[in-house]
C-alpha cells in the first residue's frame, strides 16, 4: 500500500512562477525524500529531509516536513520549462528496513 | 561511470513466456531494488536485496523471482508472464544500509508488454 500521497495529482503553471507540491504519509518515518521523473526516464533524487529536520534547501528547492501532521511540501521557485516532470515523495521507516515507499506522484507542467 | 544499467529497454512477450530482466550498477552499492510502475499507481517494490547474498520480498512479489548474482548485478525473472505484468520495470541501488540515510539511484527502465 502507498505510504505517501502527493497533492495535487497534476499542476500546471507558467514559467517563472513557484510550484508547491504536498505529500502526506501515514506512519512514522526515518526520512522523507523527493524524486523527479522526466517522461520516459528513471527517477532522480532531489532532496532528503530527516525526521528531526523541519526545512531544507537545495538551489531552487525548498522542502518542509511537519511530523506532527505527517506531511511534507516541496517548493520549486522561479520554475522553468525544464522542471516539467513528475515529482514523487518517498518515505523510509525506521528499523533495519532498506525500503522506500513511494507516493503516486504529482505531474508538474511548466508552460513557457 | 554508467550508474545503473538495465537490459533490455523494451520487450514484448506472449502470455506464458519467461524472461529475465538484467540490472547492473557500478557504484559499489550494497542494496539493490526492483520496482514496477503502472499508470496512477506510482512505484511499487517487487523485491529488494539489502546486501550481496540476501533477497527479500517487497509489496508485489507474486509472479517474480530475483537473483543477486554478485554485488553488481540483480536480475528479475518472470517465469510465466501474464498480461497483468505489463508495466515499466525500474532497477535501483543505494549507497548504504541499516539506519543510514540512503538515496536511491535508478536505471532507465524496461518497458514490458505481455500480450
Amino acid at each position: 500500500s502507498q505510504q505517501g500521497e502527493e497533492d495535487p495529482q497534476a499542476l500546471s503553471i507558467q514559467e517563472g512562477e513557484n510550484a508547491t507540491m504536498n505529500c502526506s504519509y501515514k506512519t512514522s518515518i526515518n526520512n522523507l525524500q523527493w524524486y523527479r521523473q522526466n517522461s520516459g526516464r528513471g527517477l532522480v533524487h532531489l532532496i532528503l529531509i530527516r525526521s528531526n529536520e523541519r526545512e531544507k534547501h537545495s538551489g531552487r528547492l525548498r522542502v518542509t516536513l511537519d511530523t506532527s501532521k505527517k506531511s511534507s511540501s516541496l517548493l520549486i521557485t522561479a520554475s522553468r520549462a525544464a522542471d516539467t516532470a513528475s515529482y514523487f515523495c518517498a518515505t523510509r521507516s525506521g528499523g533495519s528496513n532498506y525500503k522506500l515507499t513511494f507516493g503516486k506522484g504529482t505531474l508538474l507542467t511548466v508552460n513557457p | 561511470n554508467a550508474g545503473v544499467t538495465q537490459t533490455p529497454k523494451f520487450q514484448v512477450l506472449k502470455t506464458g513466456q519467461s524472461m529475465t530482466l538484467q540490472c547492473a550498477q557500478d557504484m559499489n552499492h550494497n542494496s539493490m531494488y526492483w520496482y514496477r510502475q503502472d499508470p496512477g499507481m506510482g512505484l511499487r517494490l517487487i523485491y529488494y536485496s539489502a546486501s550481496e547474498g540476501t533477497t527479500d520480498k517487497g509489496e508485489v512479489p507474486n509472479g517474480y523471482n530475483v537473483s543477486r548474482l554478485n554485488k553488481r548485478e540483480f536480475s528479475l525473472r518472470l517465469e510465466s508472464a501474464a498480461p497483468s505484468q505489463t508495466s515499466v520495470y525500474f532497477c535501483a541501488s543505494s549507497t548504504r544500509g541499516l539506519a543510514e540515510q540512503e538515496t536511491q539511484y535508478f536505471g532507465p527502465g524496461t518497458r514490458l508488454l505481455v500480450l
